[in-house]
């Protein structure tokens, strides 16, 4: 199972809105409502930030939301704030589970 | 509260063997599903295996057949048992806990275990 792909790095300031996308296939993204998003600060563990594609678990902010379309899934972070800058991994359930490589997030 | 603490890991040679434990609280490993995600470092995430409730196992190809997953009902306790280490293997491994059936997406997280194999 290959992994899903990222981009490396994405930017914005603070108040602006970003999109991070995941890109899969047929097999694994496009096949399944099951893409989780997680956001991972330095020296800390993952955290869940969306779960089924669009869906937030209780205490994680409105300012995230997610969306898929076809075999490509997209995390959106409106309102950014110094404490959004962390690495961000998407997830689908592929029979297995198969991560994207990571997005590292910079708020200038 | 949920909670999933690691240990067993550190420091082993190529080929040895390590033992990975993930003490749970607040919740029943036995009723859940609970899976291995690893992290070299510097790298991304890397899911290793999963353990559902009613005892199926599966695994990343690349641990196929040298890591085992089990769980020990009366300690509620999740168990990675790893074999024929390799320098590629050395990483921090965490635990964690999935949504279930249908809902196959990590809840929570442990804070995680460093194996590092090395000579």
């Amino acid at each position: 199972q290959s992994a899903l792909t990222q981009p490396a790095s994405v930017s914005g300031s603070p108040g602006q809105s970003i999109t991070i996308s995941c890109t899969g296939t047929s097999s694994d993204v496009g096949s399944y409502n099951l893409v989780s998003w997680y956001q991972q600060h330095p020296g800390k563990a993952p955290k869940l930030m969306i779960y089924e594609v669009s869906k937030r678990p209780s205490g994680v902010s409105n300012r995230f939301s997610g969306s898929k379309s076809g075999n490509t899934a997209s995390l959106t972070i409106s309102g950014l704030q110094a404490e959004d800058e962390a690495d961000y991994y998407c997830c689908s359930y592929a029979g297995s589970r198969v991560f994207g490589g990571g997005t590292k997030l910079t708020v200038l | 509260e949920v909670q999933l603490v690691e240990s067993g890991g550190g420091l082993v040679q190529p080929g040895g063997s390590l033992r990975l434990s993930c003490a749970a609280s607040g919740f029943t490993v036995s009723s859940n599903y609970m899976s291995w995600v690893r992290q070299a470092p510097g790298k991304g995430l890397e899911w290793v295996s999963v353990i559902y409730s009613g005892g199926s196992t599966y695994y990343a190809d690349s641990v196929k057949g040298r890591f085992t997953i089990s769980r020990d009902n009366s300690k509620n306790t999740l168990y990675l048992q790893m074999n024929s280490l390799r320098a590629e293997d050395t990483a921090v491994y965490y635990c964690a806990r999935e949504g279930g059936r249908d809902a196959e997406y990590f809840q929570h997280w442990g804070q995680g275990t460093l194996v590092t194999v090395s000579s």
